[in-house]
């Protein structure tokens, strides 16, 4: 496998679920990102690791839980998520957190949340 | 704050025509600025970004921007659009300032009509 890749593509959970989304990018990259695509807004950056340290936490609710265990990945842990947190979400890593780096996206989770 | 517009959430043009999409950004720096693409059921792909060299830059698949600082523009353009061209296309900027999180557009849709 190449680049960024994501698992799994679909979920659908109640509200009382737990569920992790899983994120793993090949590339040697040291920066990775989890990212929120709602419908008609644009991307929310919720969470950004460097060198496996949480380095930034947009006000997001304790509802999502972020994990990077090593450098090449990167999950989300769900539990009594809204209705509301149904959206896409896409996981990015970039070499480092340089202006110039480009982030590489994986092809994101759809989350329904019921 | 700095920002990010897209102008235009849908834009339709002709196959063979050319293709305009555009984006403004407000900054008291010199920013960076990004498009990605993105295809229906994917993640986000780079298609081009200015890092302070060239003005003029090109990208995959025949798209090019031109950074014109007195306008505060970065607009994406390609001379003659083809059916594979229809997707979602963001703008997004950050700056050398700190660890600046990348700034997305709403992004614009494109569709390419036969």
């Amino acid at each position: 496998e190449t680049g960024v890749t994501q698992t799994p593509r679909h979920l659908v959970m109640g509200m009382t679920n737990k569920k992790s989304l899983k994120c793993e990018q090949h590339l040697g990259h040291n920066a990775m990102y989890w990212y929120k695509q709602s419908a008609k807004k644009p991307l929310e950056l919720m969470f950004v690791y460097s060198l496996e340290e949480r380095v930034e936490n947009n006000s997001v609710p304790s509802r999502f839980s972020p994990e990077c265990p090593n450098s090449s990945h990167l999950f989300l842990h769900l539990h009594t998520l809204q209705p509301e947190d149904s959206a896409l979400y896409l996981c990015a890593s970039s070499q480092d957190r340089g202006p110039g780096d480009t982030q590489y996206f994986g092809p994101g989770t759809r989350l329904t949340v019921l | 704050a700095q920002s990010v517009t897209q102008l235009g959430s849908h834009v339709s043009v002709s196959e063979g025509a050319l293709v305009l999409l555009r984006c403004n950004y407000s900054s008291s720096v010199p920013p960076y600025l990004f498009w990605y693409v993105q295809y229906p059921n994917q993640g986000l792909q780079l298609l081009l970004k200015y890092t302070s060299a060239a003005t003029l830059v090109k990208g995959i698949n025949g798209f090019e921007a031109e950074f014109k600082k007195s306008e505060t523009s970065f607009h994406l353009t390609k001379p003659s659009a083809h059916m594979s061209d229809a997707a979602e296309y963001f703008c997004a900027v950050t700056w050398n300032s700190g660890n600046t999180p990348l700034v997305f557009g709403k992004g614009t849709r494109l569709s390419v009509i036969a």
